[in-house]
């Protein structure tokens, strides 16, 4: 069964600076999908940013970006110049590629911005 | 566009009762997506419903039922509600031929006392 594993449970960032939220994951399957989701306390999970695991180079959202290492199982989550709208929690999500896809998710960082 | 709706926001049941949750679709969307969080955790798959029918379900006991209408909104159905029921209940829909991304609703607060 594939797992996802985000061993912060929570992480603060002076605003403007830099913050990277870590994830693993296990899974047997070559192809998939990863994603980084957002849950401010409006409750609404936000997605932030999706990368093909086939696709080598890391995704780039604006400020948010990843480092993907496939070999390694590693997703991490870097957000720059971050601001206080970026509190919330972090959610690292995977999915097989299949006509049924269910997000399997890990159990979220904290992420607390300082003015 | 409209996103994903969800109705209600809060609902407090007691243990026993029989509870509806409604999810309607963003626009364009087919497939939708059930999902339990439990407080502090991240959200669990219950099913997926593509085209009117069950496409995928979680570890979850069969009193957890749905259904998907030909608007390709969606209901949840908890029957014989039980405290550990107490949660918030994501739905999620996703566009045709790119069912792995997924779009969610606000959620609704289950509480059962």
């Amino acid at each position: 069964a594939q797992t996802v594993t985000q061993s912060q449970p929570e992480m603060s960032v002076q605003e403007a600076e830099t913050v990277t939220l870590s994830c693993t994951y296990d899974t047997s399957e070559s192809d998939y999908y990863l994603f980084w989701y957002k849950q401010p306390p409006s409750r609404q999970m936000i997605l932030v940013i999706r990368q093909e695991a086939y696709k080598q180079q890391n995704a780039t959202e604006n400020r948010f970006s990843v480092n993907f290492q496939k070999a390694a199982k590693s997703f991490s989550l870097k957000i720059s110049d971050s601001q206080l709208g970026d509190a919330a929690m972090y959610f690292c999500a995977y999915s097989v590629i299949s006509g049924n896809t269910p997000l399997v998710f890990g159990k979220g960082t904290r992420l607390s911005v300082i003015a | 566009e409209t996103g994903v709706t969800q109705s209600p926001t809060h609902l407090i049941k007691t243990r026993g009762q029989q509870v509806t949750l409604r999810c309607s679709s963003q626009s364009g969307h087919n497939t939708v997506s059930w999902y339990q969080q439990a407080l502090g955790q991240g959200p669990q798959f219950i099913f997926q419903y593509y085209r009117e029918e069950e496409n995928g379900r979680g570890n979850f006991p069969p009193r957890f039922s749905g259904l998907q209408f030909p608007n390709y909104s969606s209901e949840l159905n908890v029957n014989a509600l039980e405290l550990d029921d107490s949660a918030l209940y994501l739905c999620a829909s996703s566009f045709p031929g790119s069912q792995e991304t997924q779009y969610f609703g606000p959620g609704t607060r289950l509480l059962v006392l």
